[in-house]
């Protein structure tokens, strides 16, 4: 099984800056990363796949990068709303793994 | 767009079975191409993958619930199912369906099921 490692467990970071978030993999999953936001109460939502690719609807200031296995997703100018937790997950190998999240938190 | 319903017990006693059924709607399960699966998410902590099942009923589970885990489809009703078996205080969750062909693009609303006597 693929260990997903995010870090930091917690990021505390002003309205307006830059977050950036990591997530490293055991072994390598190639391109096959997707990272997720959730909010109290919600499902997680698809926020990028193939590591830098974002999904339908999701704002430009959201972006991913990397590949085998060092990964990091950057929110270029933090909106209230962005503030939640944070998952990768793999998808190269079965099972599927997550990471065990990111808080992103006002500072 | 493609919508997730879980449905099932929210409370399950020790050492009986969890079953919940999802309901897919704006989409057809037998269209093939995603995986449909099973996630959970215990109170206050990380996100579990628990396993697929393609249209064709192929699937996989994850290793550490493999003893335990069912996963059925009924493409008739456009539902696939979960069935835990022998649960324990340590299965109490928010169970979410959700698919996607890799990345799980759709999400169910997710149920939370507590297991207690």
């Amino acid at each position: 099984e693929i260990v997903m490692t995010q870090s930091p467990a917690t990021l505390s970071v002003s309205p307006g800056e830059r977050a950036t978030l990591s997530c490293r993999a055991s072994q390598s999953v190639s391109s096959n990363l997707a990272w997720y936001q959730q909010k109290p109460g919600q499902a997680p939502r698809l926020l990028i796949y193939g590591a830098s690719t974002r999904a339908t609807g999701i704002p430009a200031r959201f972006s991913g990068s990397g590949s085998g296995t060092e990964f990091t997703l950057t929110i270029s100018s933090l909106q209230s709303e962005d503030f939640a937790v944070y998952y990768c997950q793999q998808y190269n190998n079965w099972p599927f793994t997550f990471g065990q999240g990111t808080r992103l938190e006002i500072k | 767009q493609v919508q997730l319903q879980e449905s099932g017990p929210g409370l399950v006693k020790p050492s009986q079975t969890l079953s919940l059924t999802c309901t897919v709607s704006g989409g057809s399960i037998s269209s093939g191409g995603y995986y449909w699966s099973w996630i959970r998410q215990p109170p206050g902590k990380g996100l579990e993958w628990i396993g697929y099942i393609y249209y064709s009923g192929s699937t996989y589970y994850n290793p550490s619930l493999k003893s335990r885990v069912t996963i059925s489809v009924d493409t008739s009703k456009n539902q696939f199912s979960l069935k835990l078996s022998s649960v324990t205080a340590a299965d109490t969750a928010v169970y979410y369906c959700a698919s996607g062909y890799g990345p799980h693009s759709y999400w169910g609303q997710g149920t939370l099921v507590t297991v207690s006597s």
